[in-house]
Parts: structure tokens; C-alpha cells; sequence
């Protein structure tokens, strides 16, 4: 119950296509979804994050889905740009318990 | 503002051997957690300290073991290293908890022999 699957496990899009990385979690009690993003040689740094009172949060190019009921969240790169590959993982949590992350998705744009 | 600091950044050790890790969290960062990422398992929650106190445990044997200073520094420990602990540890600190926004350093990268 503490699991947040993420799929797919790797993604390869042309340059100004659209990235989308899925996740699912069965815990009804998370209450917060960041995505993280990994360069090589980095750890992750966040990238976006949403709470279940919204459906949807742009910043730029990137944009997170929610869907409390199918208890999954999404997130999408529009305009996918070379400097976007990187590892991207998704991760859930309860209020003061830590974050249960995804397996993470190695993204590559090609130009 | 420096971000997280680890050291070292490489090491090479051997089995049976033990090894200590260093993190230095963002000034005024009170809570500092640890993965351990691998290629095959991804990021793996080992322990997070706040104020000085461990806060929440992972699933990992007690060859792990962590600790934390009054300036926030903390510092992990493996004991008896197996093959299997070749991987990158990484520490993440936060403000307050770590149910928020993680602040992550560049790792340490640790290969056993």
C-alpha cells in the first residue's frame, strides 16, 4: 500500500514532442506528489509538485495531471527539448512520514 | 546559499571493511535524510534525523546506521560491507521535515571490492 508504481521504465520522444511519465499509488492518505528530476552525476532536484486539491499545475513546459479517484498522477514536457533527458521519478508522501518514490524513468529527447 | 555537501564523493573500499559518510545540509536545515540509489532498486530510503534524533527508518539491516550533530551535520556509517552496498548514497536535507521539498547533494559514490 505504500508503493507508487511509475511507468514507463524508460522513454525515448523526438525534440518538440511531449513526454508523459505515469504514476499510480494506493495510499489515500499522501497528500503531497513532487516529481523529481536527476541529470548524471546529480542528485534529483525538484522539479514540480501538486496536492490533491488541484487537478492540474503548470510551470513552463511542465505539467502535472491528477486524478484523485484513479489515484494516479502524471506528469507531461511539452516542447521536450535534448536538455530534458534526464531520470525523472515521482513520489508521494504523508504529512512528517518521507517520501515513497517510483522506480524513475530515463528520458531521452532526440534532436 | 551552498546547497548539501557530501564527502567523500568517491571511495573504494573492501568487503568487511566499514565506511563513514559526511553531510553537510543547507544552513538552517534541521532535517537530513539518506537514499541509497542503484541502478536496479532506484532511491531507497535508509533514515532520516532531525534534531539530532532518528525521525524514520527504512528497511535496511542494522550495518546502517546514522547519526546526526547539534549543527545539523549528519554522518552514516556501513559496517561489514557486502558487495551489495556498492552504490550511490545520497543525502537530502529539508527545513523541517522531510515530507517536503528535499534539498539533494551529488553523492557518494561507494564501490566494494
Amino acid at each position: 500500500q505504500q508503493q507508487v508504481k511509475q511507468s514507463p521504465q524508460s522513454l525515448i520522444v523526438q525534440k518538440g514532442g511531449i513526454s508523459i511519465i505515469n504514476c499510480a499509488y494506493e495510499n489515500t492518505a499522501f497528500d503531497y506528489f513532487p516529481w523529481y528530476q536527476q541529470f548524471p552525476g546529480k542528485g534529483p532536484a525538484l522539479l514540480i509538485a501538486i496536492r490533491p486539491d488541484v487537478s492540474e499545475k503548470k510551470e513552463g513546459r511542465f505539467t502535472i495531471s491528477f486524478n484523485k479517484s484513479a489515484k494516479q498522477f502524471s506528469l507531461h514536457i511539452m516542447d521536450s527539448q535534448p536538455g530534458d533527458s534526464a531520470t525523472y521519478f515521482c513520489a508521494a508522501s504523508e504529512s512528517n512520514y518521507q517520501l515513497i518514490w517510483g522506480a524513475g524513468t530515463k528520458l531521452i529527447i532526440k534532436p | 546559499k551552498a546547497g548539501v555537501t557530501q564527502t567523500p564523493r568517491y571511495l573504494i573500499k573492501t568487503r568487511g571493511q566499514q565506511v563513514t559518510l559526511s553531510c553537510s545540509p543547507i544552513s538552517g536545515h534541521r532535517s537530513v535524510s539518506w537514499y541509497q540509489q542503484t541502478p536496479g532498486q532506484g532511491l531507497q530510503f535508509l533514515f532520516e534525523y532531525f534534531s539530532e534524533t532518528q525521525r524514520n527508518k527504512g528497511n535496511f539491516p542494522g550495518r546502517f546506521s546514522g547519526r546526526q550533530f547539534s549543527n545539523s551535520r549528519s554522518e552514516m556509517n556501513v559496517s561489514t560491507l557486502e558487495l551489495g552496498d556498492s552504490a550511490l548514497y545520497l543525502c537530502a536535507s529539508s527545513l523541517i521535515t522531510s515530507s517536503g521539498e528535499l534539498f539533494f547533494g551529488e553523492g557518494s559514490r561507494l564501490t566494494v571490492l
